[in-house]
């Protein structure tokens, strides 16, 4: 089946620092990806949609400009959390959609900020 | 919204029996997933059934719709303990996918 590689899978930084996170699709492309994140015990929160050579698609209440998303090709989506702070701290996740209509995700990231 | 919503948010049972989880939803749908997570770790495709199909097996999972009642069930049958995990429903118009908070299912040895 399709893979979705995503690093890292764990990251611990300080306050006010960015953190790049990068989800590539290994043996398929993949024009869209999307992004979640997760609390624990809770459910996956879709954050964005990326969009190969387009802007992202973020959903309502989701600040563009601290999750920055950049899909620069057909295998390549990252996520940006720029000046991070503890309450930024979460589990992220990305998926493409494979065939058949699946998605298949990322391990995810765990974002510790300090 | 196109939110799933699985039912109980938490099951407990013993190694050899049957876990039966349900998920409700509000809109039209296109097919309606299952996905299992483990914790700490992304979320696995388990089956698919499409809005025409009323029941689909695969191994020892048997998934059924119901888009009448807006309804699936999730029956994992002869449950071992490699089957702990959380399980999400995802309802889809193909376009984008939302996942409720899903149901913990803890596989007793």
């Amino acid at each position: 089946g399709a893979v979705v590689s995503q690093h890292p899978s764990r990251v611990i930084c300080k306050s006010g620092t960015s953190v790049k996170i990068e989800c590539r699709s290994l043996d398929f492309q993949a024009t869209t990806m999307f992004w979640y994140r997760q609390f624990p015990k809770q459910s996956l929160m879709l954050m964005a949609t990326s969009n190969e050579g387009s802007k992202a698609t973020y959903e309502q209440g989701v600040e563009k400009d601290k999750f920055l998303i950049n899909h620069a090709s057909l295998t390549l989506s990252t996520l940006t959390v720029t000046s991070a702070h503890p309450e930024d701290s979460s589990f992220y996740i990305c998926s493409a959609p494979g065939g058949d209509e699946k998605l298949f995700f990322g391990s995810g990231t765990q974002l510790s900020v300090l | 919204s196109q939110q799933g919503e699985e039912d109980p948010q938490a099951l407990s049972i013993q190694e050899g029996e049957n876990a039966t989880m349900n998920c409700s939803y509000k809109t039209s749908i296109n097919n309606l997933q299952w996905y299992r997570q483990n914790s700490g770790r992304g979320l696995v495709h388990l089956i698919l059934i499409r809005s025409n199909e009323r029941e689909k097996h695969s191994g020892r999972l048997r998934v059924t719709l119901d888009t009448s009642k807006k309804s699936s069930s999730l029956l994992i049958t002869a449950s071992r303990a490699a089957d702990t995990a959380s399980y999400f429903c995802a309802p889809s118009t193909g376009n984008q996918f939302y996942f409720g908070t899903g149901t913990s299912l803890t596989v007793i040895p």
